[in-house]
């Protein structure tokens, strides 16, 4: 089976940078990804990672360490439309469907 | 593209009603899913589908059945709703699931259904 475990709510300052957490526990590992949900609308896409290391896509950067079971996603430079819920979700070897976490609401203040 | 497309966006149902949530996506993808999403839960997977006429149970499968006779359309269907089905539901597709592929999944906007 699998475990993932998220921080349920952060805030951050307009501005700031924040980083959201993400660990994991699972039998083979294939693939993380970081989806995004606004209030009342669907997940969207963030980022994948499969090897170890920082992706970097813009404002936002994920990254990922198999060996410590471990991601974030840190996202500069914040606005208030960042205020939302960022949703971790694993992969498994063997298994095509992730794993979703109960994801992190971030509320970004003036 | 429409991409992921759910009908109705809400509805609202007495306890022993039935009803049937629709899913469709235009973009010729092979793999689709349905989702509740309760606070605090995250998103649990109910049902999925891994190519047309083909159907498995997810995590949570208990009171719901589906259905995938076309390719681009995944039904979802409450029996006797009850009110723990009281949820927002999220159907979503993929291009495939091969073990190592990026994958990423489509989401539709959503169905809030509520049961009295």
């Amino acid at each position: 089976g699998q475990n993932i475990d998220q921080p349920t709510e952060m805030t951050a300052t307009e501005g700031a940078i924040v980083q959201i957490n993400c660990t994991y526990q699972t039998s083979g590992f294939n693939g993380l990804f970081w989806y995004q949900q606004h209030a009342g609308e669907a997940p969207t896409f963030l980022s994948y990672n499969v090897l170890d290391g920082l992706e970097e896509k813009g404002r936002f950067s994920s990254f990922l360490s198999r060996s410590k079971g471990y991601s974030y996603l840190l996202l500069k430079e914040l606005q208030m439309k960042d205020s939302a819920s960022y949703l971790c979700a694993v992969k498994r070897l063997g298994s095509y469907i992730p794993t979703f976490g109960r994801g992190t609401s971030l509320i970004v203040h003036p | 593209n429409a991409g992921v497309t759910q009908t109705p966006k809400f509805r609202v149902l007495k306890t022993g009603q039935s009803m049937t949530l629709l899913c469709a996506q235009d973009m010729n993808h092979e793999y689709m899913y349905w989702y509740r999403q309760d606070p605090g839960m995250g998103l649990r997977l109910i049902h999925y589908s891994v190519g047309e006429g083909t159907t498995a149970k997810g995590e949570v499968p208990d009171g719901y059945n589906v259905s995938r006779l076309k390719k681009q359309n995944f039904l979802l269907g409450l029996e006797s709703a009850a009110p723990s089905q009281t949820s927002v539901y999220f159907c979503a597709s993929s291009y495939s699931g091969l073990a190592g592929g990026k994958e990423t999944q489509y989401f539709g906007p959503g169905t809030r259904l509520l049961v009295l």
